[in-house]
């Protein structure tokens, strides 16, 4: 059974870093093809997909936030971490990480989610 | 502003068939799957369709998925209304190097 796990502060500093965790199960980022990546969604909004990174580390960023993100993993506790830097209001979101069973393909398996909210 | 383009409401009641359509490009549909996503209220995205036209197991005969060109279209037949939903369509795009999504159909079953 796969299953992933967002985690993080519920609430930041416009202009702080913000730093989410993913923890999954079932797979294995060492599986040839495998990704997890970052999606997010404002309220009322639509899905918005921020960073990718797969088993033999390969990353990809969107364009329009690469400067403000990274992506990293730790396989030996099957973990993606994502940061993001000088967080506006605008970045209040749900954020997703999500399972990719290969590259150029989107998401398969997706977690619960987590609110994070902008704000002084 | 998505990617790809959807119209953002559609309807139906119970019993019909109704289509949501997902337009791209070259870039994106028009060389790689496409994907749907049914995304319930207060709940994560949920896979329906892969690889334009596979059902994940458990999900009913009832959603179906197709793509022609540049677009693609998600049918649903025989409309209930639990599948009152925002449905997402979703493909990779060659030209940003990552997935990109449509802007979302509100499916009312009236």
């Amino acid at each position: 059974q796969i299953t992933l796990k967002e985690s993080g502060p519920t609430l930041v500093k416009p202009t702080q870093t913000l730093t989410l965790t993913c923890t999954f199960s079932g797979f294995s980022l060492s599986t040839s093809g495998v990704g997890v990546g970052w999606i997010r969604q404002p309220p009322g909004r639509a899905l918005e997909w921020l960073a990718l990174i797969y088993w033999d580390d390969d990353k990809r960023y969107s364009p329009s936030l690469k400067s403000r993100l990274t992506i990293t993993r730790d396989t030996s506790k099957n973990q993606v971490v994502l940061t993001m830097t000088n967080v506006d209001p605008v970045d209040t979101a749900t954020y997703y990480c999500a399972r990719s069973e290969g590259k150029w393909l989107p998401f398969d398996y997706w977690g619960q989610g987590t609110l994070v909210t902008v704000s002084p | 502003q998505s990617v790809l383009t959807q119209p953002p409401s559609a309807s139906g009641t119970p019993g019909q068939r109704v289509t949501i359509s997902c337009s791209g490009s070259s870039s994106n549909i028009g060389s790689n799957y496409v994907y749907w996503y049914q995304q319930l209220p207060g709940t994560a995205p949920k896979l329906l369709i892969f690889k334009n036209n596979q059902r994940p197991s458990g999900v009913p005969d009832r959603f179906s998925g197709s793509k022609s060109g540049t677009s693609a279209s998600l049918a649903i037949s025989g409309l209930r209304s639990e599948d009152e939903a925002d449905y997402y369509c979703a493909a990779w795009d060659d030209s940003l190097s990552g997935p990109v999504f449509g802007g979302g159909t509100k499916l009312t079953v009236l």
